[in-house]
């Protein structure tokens, strides 16, 4: 069975630090890796995925994520975070058929 | 990509009755699921709601407690029966396909309360 673990449930980082989250998954063949930001009150919103290809993805916001599979993981960095940042974060998990695992989540807190 | 409306947006429910949510995509698309989300938790995946059959539920879930129809490609819904406090979460529907152009969408998320 596919998993994913965020073993960081909070963090806190100052504004115009840089930021990594790290996920941990489990899957027995090649992965479709995402992550999505919920911010409070809100619904999820993809941040970027990979599929296949240049391990290094790009997404929206500034953020990047890099599949290692060596590691299974598929962390998340920002190289300078905004106050807007804050909200929760999930890694999520498929293997392109048609079912997410989610992670725990990161709960993302910007000092000022 | 795909935009998800879903409504309600929030409702507060007296135990024992039930709540339909309306999940709307403006695109076809192959996938439609519903996931809810507890207080303070992850998402956990109710069922698939497939076009014209019935919907494949997770360990967990019954088709009795979350009645599921989607009559066309494009909307589904998901009935909350009989509730009880326990049932308070977000219940979120995802849509998307799947394959070489894997996608997942979600909507913005109906946040019930049972009193």
């Amino acid at each position: 069975a596919q998993s994913v673990t965020q073993p960081d449930i909070h963090i806190t980082v100052s504004e115009g630090a840089s930021l990594e989250l790290r996920c941990n998954y489990s899957y027995g063949a090649t992965p479709y890796l995402f992550w999505y930001v919920q911010s409070p009150g809100q619904g999820l919103q993809l941040l970027l995925k990979y599929f296949s290809g240049d391990t290094l993805v790009q997404g929206i916001k500034g953020f990047e994520a890099e599949f290692k599979r060596s590691q299974s993981s598929f962390n998340l960095r920002k190289p300078s975070v905004h106050w807007s940042d804050a909200a929760e974060y999930f890694c999520a998990v498929t293997g392109g058929g048609n079912k997410l695992t989610f992670g725990t989540g990161t709960q993302l807190k910007v000092e000022l | 990509s795909a935009v998800i409306s879903q409504k309600p947006s929030r409702d507060i429910c007296q135990r024992g009755t039930s709540l339909t949510i309306q999940c709307q995509v403006d695109s076809q698309v192959t996938m439609m699921f519903w996931y809810r989300q507890q207080p303070g938790q992850s998402l956990t995946l109710i069922a698939t709601a497939n076009q014209g059959s019935e919907a494949t539920y997770e360990s967990g879930f019954v088709i009795d407690k979350f009645p599921i129809s989607r009559p066309n490609l494009t909307f589904s819904t998901l009935t909350v029966s009989n509730m009880s406090p326990e049932d308070s979460s977000i219940y979120l529907c995802s849509a998307g396909a799947w394959g070489a152009n894997t996608e997942a969408f979600f909507g913005q998320g109906t946040r019930l309360t049972v009193v």
